[in-house]
């Protein structure tokens, strides 16, 4: 069992919206601001597309945004386009070298 | 640009060892603090250990899961990242996936910027 919580799947049409949550304790995700997602096309590299709560990497899109409350955070892909079929997965730090992640989730676009 | 591969993975008995390897290119490879992380079969991702940068003396951290039985090597001259793993068991059957540590204007170390495609590591029974 992962440490933090993900909705296994989750699914939207091409130009929706989908919000993916995680979430964790006040020991990790409630605790930093160090709460990263990562997008993983299964046989690719993954790859980081938001970092410390809300930011985004140089050449991620814009539609990829991040939020956390309390001791959860989420993830939201707007304008969905069919590339953004792809597992999600979060992490926090926890402390003390201490780094957990989710059990991922698959966004499927219908 | 930025990449990192791996290799070394395979099939290996409990209680065996294997070595896997991450040869990087496309930046300074002595600088960061690079990191091994792992995903069982159907299961999420898990952080194995880390090795911080020349600046730092190269030192490691491990999860409790793996210490004592993973070592984390690098050397600086060929940019490659070693994971040594001993006294192996087959709940470490997994896909290791080499990452390099996103630098952090505060010293921190937090998320993972680059990732290799992952080698596969088998360990039967």
């Amino acid at each position: 069992q992962s440490a933090l919580t993900q909705p296994p799947s989750a699914s939207g049409s091409p130009g929706q919206s989908v919000t993916i949550s995680c979430t964790g304790t006040s020991s990790d995700v409630g605790g930093y601001n160090y709460v990263s997602w990562y997008q993983h096309h299964p046989g690719k590299a993954p790859q980081l597309i938001i970092y410390e709560v809300t930011k985004r990497p140089s050449g991620v899109p814009d539609r990829f945004s991040g939020a956390k409350s309390g001791n959860t955070a989420s993830l939201t892909v707007s304008g969905l386009q069919a590339e953004d079929e792809a597992d999600y997965h979060c992490s926090s730090y926890a402390g003390s070298y201490n780094f957990v992640f989710g059990g991922g989730t698959k966004l499927t676009v219908v | 640009e930025v990449q990192l591969v791996e290799s070394g993975g395979g099939l290996v008995k409990s209680g065996g060892s294997l070595r896997v390897s991450c040869s990087t290119s496309g930046f300074t490879f002595g600088a960061y603090a690079m990191a091994w992380l792992r995903q069982a079969p159907g299961k999420g991702l898990e952080w194995v250990g880390l090795i911080r940068g020349k600046a730092y003396s190269g030192t490691t951290e491990y999860a409790a899961s793996v210490r004592g039985r993973f070592t984390i090597s690098k050397d600086d001259s060929k940019s490659i990242a070693y994971l040594q793993m001993n006294s192996l068991k087959t709940e470490d059957t997994a896909v290791y996936y080499c990452t390099r540590i996103r630098p952090n204007i505060y010293g921190d170390y937090a998320d993972f910027d680059y990732w290799g495609q992952g080698t596969l590591v088998t360990v039967s029974s």
